[in-house]
């Protein structure tokens, strides 16, 4: 089936450090890919997206990369911030109507000053 | 634009009993959809709604959990006679399909049983 793999945290850096957040996946078919983020306290929220092979998703610094031959969604961002600490899910969206979501188990990202 | 809401908020039961949960999408929204997720793990799907038909139902999703979201607006997601293994967060997302996919979360209920 359908499966989202991302490595294994939790990852703690420093402040101004280069982030990278490895994720995979399987699908049938051609899913688009998001990344998701939960900052303690709050509900998931929509980091960036992309929907087609070498599309990048960006936002806030950070940036992704559909890559298909490689299966792949990394993360990453050139220098985090301390307020950058928090959960990051990698997802994807498959089906007719894009409407079958699945999320893989989550990275938690420290960042310390 | 309210977000999504869910109540309550926390809910602690003792096993055996039943639980609801309410879930308040963004308005204009059609899609709706209930999640569960686990200390340590990502959301998992258990269904889905587009206004008020129920298109799709994990096999997670056992005879003892029932969705309803009458009038395509709130739903609400029922557990019957619940089990320690129940204890999660429940998440409901909505969305406006445009073709452009993209998840509004709710901030869960998370369920205790005991």
């Amino acid at each position: 089936g359908d499966s989202v793999t991302q490595m294994e945290g939790p990852v703690t850096l420093s402040e101004e450090a280069f982030l990278t957040i490895n994720c995979t996946y399987t699908a049938t078919g051609y899913p688009s890919l998001f990344w998701y983020v939960q900052y303690p306290g709050e509900g998931l929220q929509l980091l960036l997206k992309a929907t087609k092979a070498d599309d990048k998703g960006s936002n806030k610094g950070f940036e992704a990369t559909y890559r298909k031959e490689t299966t792949s969604f990394h993360l990453e961002k050139g220098s985090v911030q301390v307020s950058d600490s928090a959960v990051y899910f990698c997802a994807l969206s498959i089906g007719n109507y894009g409407q079958n979501f699945v999320f893989g188990p989550g990275t938690r990202l420290s960042v310390l000053p | 634009d309210t977000g999504v809401s869910q109540d309550p908020r926390h809910k602690i039961t003792k096993r055996g009993q039943n639980v609801t949960f309410r879930c308040d999408p963004i308005s204009e929204h059609n899609r709706l959809y209930w999640y569960r997720q686990t200390l340590g793990q990502g959301p998992e799907f258990l269904t889905y709604f587009q206004n008020e038909a129920q298109l799709e139902k994990s096999r997670l999703l056992s005879d003892r959990f029932s969705a309803e979201r009458p009038k395509g607006s709130f739903s609400t997601l029922e557990i019957q006679r619940t089990e320690q293994g129940d204890s999660a967060m429940y998440l409901c997302a909505s969305s406006f399909w445009t073709g452009d996919e993209k998840l509004f979360f709710g901030s869960g209920t998370q369920l205790s049983v005991l």
